[in-house]
């Protein structure tokens, strides 16, 4: 089976600009989960979807951080506009049920000049 | 917020040494994972664990289920070049569905 896909794998914006970071979760996976990463704050949860529907968003930084989940095979990340402090590997995530273990994908790293 | 503290940050052996390191929490967990990450990659899951005083192997890596439920260890035996890179301990409060992630040990493997 394919594990969590996200594209794109790099991503090098200017200040300013919007910039779209994409998710395929597992087929059959209910919950997605975005997350952020950085050498000075780890890896910090973002937002979750339960069955396309935003369950908890309390760890997007910013109204410029938005994310959407059209269907159960897609979400995206948004960052609108973007700024240098936004510089992380961005990772999604993907598990069958609340008690089940999350499955990462290779992430996409995102540096704002 | 949840607070997980995980020790060591880092560490250095000889290959064929073992490997301790262990992650402990302000409030009482229902799960503890391990996940393991290569440079460039997202974290891959080593091992679950469900059950305060769990014991579960996964090959070389040993990893417990803190009777106390806030905490958890990862013990790797006869370390091997292979097992470099970071080490995450995640956990979940009971109800909830998201998981608060340790600091990370990052663990290198002199030849």
């Amino acid at each position: 089976d394919a594990g969590v896909i996200q594209s794109p794998r790099h991503e090098v914006t200017e200040m300013g600009q919007e910039v779209t970071l994409r998710c395929k979760p597992i087929s059959g996976h209910d919950y997605l989960f975005w997350y952020r990463q950085t050498m000075m704050r780890g890896l910090e949860l973002l937002i979750y979807f339960n069955n396309n529907v935003p369950i908890d968003d309390s760890g997007m930084p910013e109204d410029r951080f938005s994310a959407k989940m059209p269907n159960a095979s897609f979400s995206t990340l948004k960052i609108q506009p973007s700024e240098p402090r936004d510089s992380a590997v961005y990772f999604c995530a993907s598990s069958q049920n609340n008690q089940d273990t999350q499955y990462f994908g290779p992430g996409t790293r995102l540096t704002v000049l | 917020g949840q607070q997980l503290n995980q020790s060591p940050q880092s560490m250095f052996i000889q290959e064929g040494e073992d490997v301790s390191m262990n992650c402990t929490s302000s409030s009482i967990f229902n799960t503890w994972l391990w996940y393991k990450q290569d440079p460039g990659e997202g974290p891959v899951l080593l091992i679950a664990l469900y059950k305060a005083g769990e014991l579960t192997s996964n090959g070389r890596l040993t990893a417990q289920f803190g009777i106390t439920r806030k905490d958890s260890f990862l013990n790797i035996s006869a370390s091997i070049p292979s097992d470099v890179g970071i080490y995450f301990c995640a956990g979940r409060e009971t109800g909830a569905n998201n998981l608060f992630f340790g600091t990370g040990t990052r663990l290198t493997v002199i030849p």
